[in-house]
């Protein structure tokens, strides 16, 4: 059964803070991993994709790989009250490439 | 920017009812999916398509089915709307070119539909 897991939060912090977003996966032959923002009664929204292990930034996001580990994260920098959402985490499925395991997702909640 | 568009953004509909839901998409993508999101419940995947006419079984593809005469066009179709299927649904497209496993998948606004 292939999984990826993530705290359900809520994760609070405050507003400019660093908010840290983990998630860890089961099946080590996946490649792939994304990070979506969902805001409640919205639909997902791809803010971050990583391949390779390491560190990939965007703005004031950063995500993190760690294949060896099975683990991803995702770094909010000068959190903001709009940053407040589910975030989840997504990893390739390595038999139907085009398909992805979702998390349940962590609800952040960023307070001013 | 990659345009994933649903028919209805809400619908109600009663128990028994032939249910259709359209998705289009404006990025030639070979790839389209149909999920449901609950509480507690997360993302399941429904069907899955990867050309016009094929289709895969996801996760929970019980009590639907899906059609795709058009690339850009992707429908799930409830044959018999049963008060267990209220969820929002939501549509997804990816590309299979560039570079391999990228997959990146954009979603439609997603429609709420409830059963009565």
């Amino acid at each position: 059964q292939k999984e990826v897991e993530q705290n359900s939060g809520p994760l609070s912090v405050p507003e400019g803070a660093i908010a840290s977003l983990n998630c860890t996966y089961s099946d080590r032959g996946s490649q792939s991993f994304f990070w979506y923002r969902q805001y409640s009664g919205k639909s997902p929204e791809l803010i971050m994709s990583i391949y390779s292990n390491g560190d990939k930034e965007d703005g004031r996001f950063t995500a993190q790989l760690n294949k060896a580990s099975q683990y991803v994260s995702l770094l909010i920098r000068d959190s903001q009250p709009s940053d407040s959402a589910t975030y989840l985490c997504a990893a390739g499925d390595p038999y139907y490439g085009q398909n992805f395991v979702f998390g349940p997702g962590t609800r952040l909640s960023v307070l001013p | 920017d990659v345009k994933v568009t649903q028919s209805s953004r809400y619908l109600v509909k009663r128990t028994g009812e032939k249910v259709f839901l359209e998705c289009v998409q404006d990025m030639d993508h070979e790839n389209m999916f149909w999920y449901r999101q609950d509480p507690g419940l997360g993302l399941r995947l429904i069907y899955f398509s990867y050309d016009v006419k094929m289709k895969e079984k996801g996760d929970i593809p019980e009590g639907y089915s899906v059609s795709r005469e058009k690339k850009e066009r992707f429908s799930l179709i409830l044959e018999s709307a049963s008060t267990n299927q209220t969820s929002m649904y939501l549509c997804a497209s990816s590309s299979s070119e560039g570079r391999k496993g990228s997959y990146e998948q954009y979603f439609g606004p997603g429609t709420r539909l409830t059963v009565t």
